[in-house]
């Protein structure tokens, strides 16, 4: 079946340090979608990516959908306390919703 | 304000006893559905639904029953609950998920253990 890769599983960082997690397609995608949830919380919209190429940014967060819309990346720089949680891709294909298993950023003390 | 309403937040009970969480939402959206999220697993659709008395399975729907008889609300009913159901569910809603991929609005989720 389709599926979607999402990698690492958890990532251990120093505050200030970047944050990158990926997410890999079997399948052409239509769009992409990016979600976090916080500890305890639910997930939160953070942004859809469309078209081949496109590359978005919501202040320290960088958002990338591949060429072939089989790939995305979201990029953390400098991380914060408050950017703490779990960030899941959800891949748009043949009219289903297809999720990564999330990557759970954890900020060391 | 917008948003989508679950009860129970928690529940206890015990292998067999019917129960059903419910979901509700105030965005006359048409697309609902039900996740179960289970660590390392991410988020795992149960069912889904276009609109009213339209109803799909997702990935896991075994075990689950779901029904659409109003636009806003969107039940999950467990018939016969295992232990293997203990999980963290949630609601979602949006609006129509065709092609186009529209946002999802999640619901604070229900904490189901089954014993």
């Amino acid at each position: 079946g389709q599926q979607v890769m999402q990698i690492p599983q958890y990532q251990h960082v120093q505050e200030g340090e970047d944050f990158t997690t990926y997410c890999n397609s079997s399948t052409t995608l239509s769009n992409i979608q990016w979600y976090k949830q916080r500890p305890g919380g639910h997930p939160v919209f953070l942004i859809q990516l469309v078209k081949s190429g496109e590359v978005k940014k919501q202040k320290r967060l960088t958002f990338q959908f591949g060429e072939a819309k089989k790939n995305s990346s979201l990029h953390i720089t400098a991380t914060q306390t408050t950017d703490v949680g779990t960030y899941f891709c959800a891949g748009h294909s043949n009219y289903q919703l297809i999720w990564g298993a999330g990557t759970k950023l954890i900020i060391k003390p | 304000e917008a948003q989508v309403t679950q009860n129970p937040r928690y529940l206890i009970t015990v292998t067999g006893k019917k129960l059903t969480v419910t979901c509700s939402q105030n965005m006359n959206h048409e697309y609902m559905s039900w996740y179960r999220q289970d660590p390392g697993l991410g988020l795992r659709q149960i069912y889904y639904s276009m609109n009213v008395e339209v109803t799909d399975k997702g990935d896991v729907p075994e075990g689950y029953k779901v029904s659409r008889k109003e636009k806003r609300n969107f039940p999950l009913i467990l018939e016969s609950p295992s232990p293997n159901q203990t999980s963290l569910y949630f609601c979602a809603s949006s609006l129509s998920d065709r092609q186009g991929g529209y946002e999802q609005y999640f619901g604070p989720g229900t904490r189901l253990t089954v014993t």
